[in-house]
């Protein structure tokens, strides 16, 4: 079955500066991977998505993800943080488009001024 | 386009009690899903319909928790009777190639 983990259930980074979030996944096949934001009392935004291609995949708000196999991992990344970025961030892995997702954690990013 | 709907966004409810919530996804869309969200967890699916039968139900405490699609549209889950540990965001989803769309989620509170 497939899994993820991600690293740092809280990351805080000053505005302007790189923001790195740590994700990595369990799949006994080539697992298709997803980034969700939450904003407080919100549901679940796509950020950015991989299936198959290009393995750098770039998102909204400027946010993009590099799907690494031999580290089974898919960070996700954003060379300017801005305020607005402050929310919960979900990685996902799932089988294909519509079998069950399994999400990790989460992690809650904070902006400072 | 419309997203989708849950109502209500708020409960809060004794143990033993029952509650129900309501999804409307987006039109069209033939794949449905419920999600339990706890505090500090990634959601959890508890159930998907394909129209309206189940596609998933694996993950769903079948002793406390039903949930049913009539006639493919509109969905409602409900628990009882409902438990402390039933705290917690649910959050409905619905998709047609795939991309799931997820609602504003109901928060129930469980005292």
């Amino acid at each position: 079955a497939q899994s993820v983990t991600q690293l740092g259930s809280h990351v805080s980074v000053s505005e302007g500066a790189l923001v790195l979030l740590r994700c990595n996944y369990s799949s006994s096949v080539p697992p298709y991977l997803f980034w969700y934001v939450q904003y407080p009392n919100q549901g679940l935004q796509l950020l950015l998505k991989y299936t198959t291609g290009a393995t750098l995949v770039k998102g909204i708000n400027g946010f993009e993800a590099e799907f690494k196999k031999s580290e089974t991992s898919f960070h996700l990344t954003k060379p300017s943080a801005h305020m607005s970025d402050a929310a919960e961030y979900f990685c996902a892995v799932s089988l294909d488009n519509n079998n069950d997702m399994r999400f990790g954690a989460g992690t809650r990013l904070t902006v400072k001024p | 386009e419309a997203g989708v709907a849950q109502s209500p966004r708020y409960k809060i409810i004794e143990k033993r009690q029952s509650v129900a919530f309501w999804c409307n996804p987006i039109s069209g869309h033939a794949t449905l899903y419920w999600y339990q969200q706890i505090l500090g967890q990634g959601p959890k699916l508890l159930i998907q319909f394909q129209n309206n039968g189940v596609v998933d139900d694996s993950q769903l405490p079948k002793d406390r928790f039903s949930a049913e699609r009539l006639k493919g549209v509109d969905s409602t889950l409900k628990i009882q009777p409902a438990k402390l540990e039933d705290s917690a965001v649910y959050l409905c989803a619905s998709s047609s190639s795939g991309f799931k769309n997820f609602g504003p989620g109901t928060r129930l509170t469980v005292t």
